[in-house]
C-alpha cells in the first residue's frame, strides 16, 4: 500500500526567508497530493493542493511541486511571516482513493 | 455548500467511562467519512473510514469502534476509556471518487482521567 514520508519535522526559519518541505510517496499510480495547513489548536486545512498531470502549482507565495519520476513532491513557502508557523501535512491519495498523510512538519518562523 | 458539524469542542472523561462523539455532515450526499485521532504534536491516525450506511472499516484495532447509523452521520464510541485514548479527534468527509478534498470537522479534545 501507499506510504508517505516527510520531512523534516521541524522547520525552524528567520521571518522573510522561505521555508521547504519535502515529501515522498511509495505507490506509483498515486495522483493527487493535497497539502494542508493545521494552526495550533485547530482542524487542518487545505492550502494547496497537484495531480499527477501538472509539475507545478502557485498561490501567491505558496507553491507545491511534484516529480513522479522520483515519487517526491515539495511545499515552498516564499517570504514566510509570523502568520505561516504552524504544523504542515503531506498527503497522497492510495488506490481506494483514501489519503495517506504524512508525520507532519511542524514550521516555526522567527522574528 | 457543505459543511461539518463535529461535537463537544472539549471532553474530560474518567478512565472506564463510555464514550460517544457524534459527527454530521450538511450539504452533501453520501460522502466518505473518517475518524482521525491526533495525539499532541503528532501526526493524523486513521482510525475508522466509512463508504457508505453500515459500511464501516477499521484502520487501528483498539477499544473504539464507529458506527454510521445514517447517511451524514458518524459517530465514535467506546464502552470503556482507556488513558491513552486521550487526544484531539477529528471528523472528516470527502466526495466519493478520486482526487478529491479532505474536509474536517473543528475537532474533539479528550481528556481522559
Amino acid at each position: 500500500g501507499e506510504n508517505v514520508e516527510q520531512h523534516p519535522s521541524t522547520l525552524s526559519v528567520q521571518e522573510g526567508d522561505s521555508a521547504v518541505i519535502k515529501c515522498t510517496y511509495s505507490d506509483s499510480a498515486s495522483n493527487y497530493f493535497p497539502w494542508y495547513k493545521q494552526e495550533l489548536g485547530k482542524r487542518p486545512q487545505l492550502i494547496i493542493d497537484i495531480r499527477s498531470n501538472v509539475g507545478e502549482k502557485k498561490d501567491q507565495r505558496i507553491a507545491v511541486t511534484l516529480n513522479k519520476t522520483a515519487k517526491h513532491f515539495s511545499l515552498h513557502i516564499t517570504e514566510t511571516q509570523p502568520e505561516d508557523s504552524a504544523v504542515y501535512f503531506c498527503a497522497a491519495d492510495d488506490s481506494n482513493y483514501q489519503l495517506i498523510w504524512g508525520a507532519g512538519t511542524k514550521l516555526i518562523i522567527k522574528p | 455548500s457543505q459543511t461539518i458539524h463535529q461535537w463537544p469542542a472539549t471532553l474530560v472523561q474518567p478512565v472506564g467511562s463510555p464514550l460517544s462523539l457524534e459527527c454530521t455532515v450538511e450539504g452533501t450526499s453520501n460522502p466518505n467519512l473518517y475518524w482521525y485521532r491526533q495525539a499532541a504534536g503528532r501526526g493524523l491516525q486513521l482510525l475508522f473510514y466509512s463508504v457508505g450506511i453500515g459500511q464501516i472499516s477499521s484502520e487501528v484495532p483498539q477499544n473504539l469502534s464507529a458506527s454510521r447509523p445514517q447517511d451524514r452521520q458518524f459517530i465514535l464510541s467506546s464502552k470503556k476509556l482507556l488513558l491513552s485514548d486521550s487526544g484531539f479527534y477529528l471528523c472528516a468527509w470527502s466526495e466519493v471518487g478520486l482526487n478529491t478534498e479532505a474536509f474536517f470537522g473543528q475537532g474533539t479534545r479528550l481528556t481522559v482521567v
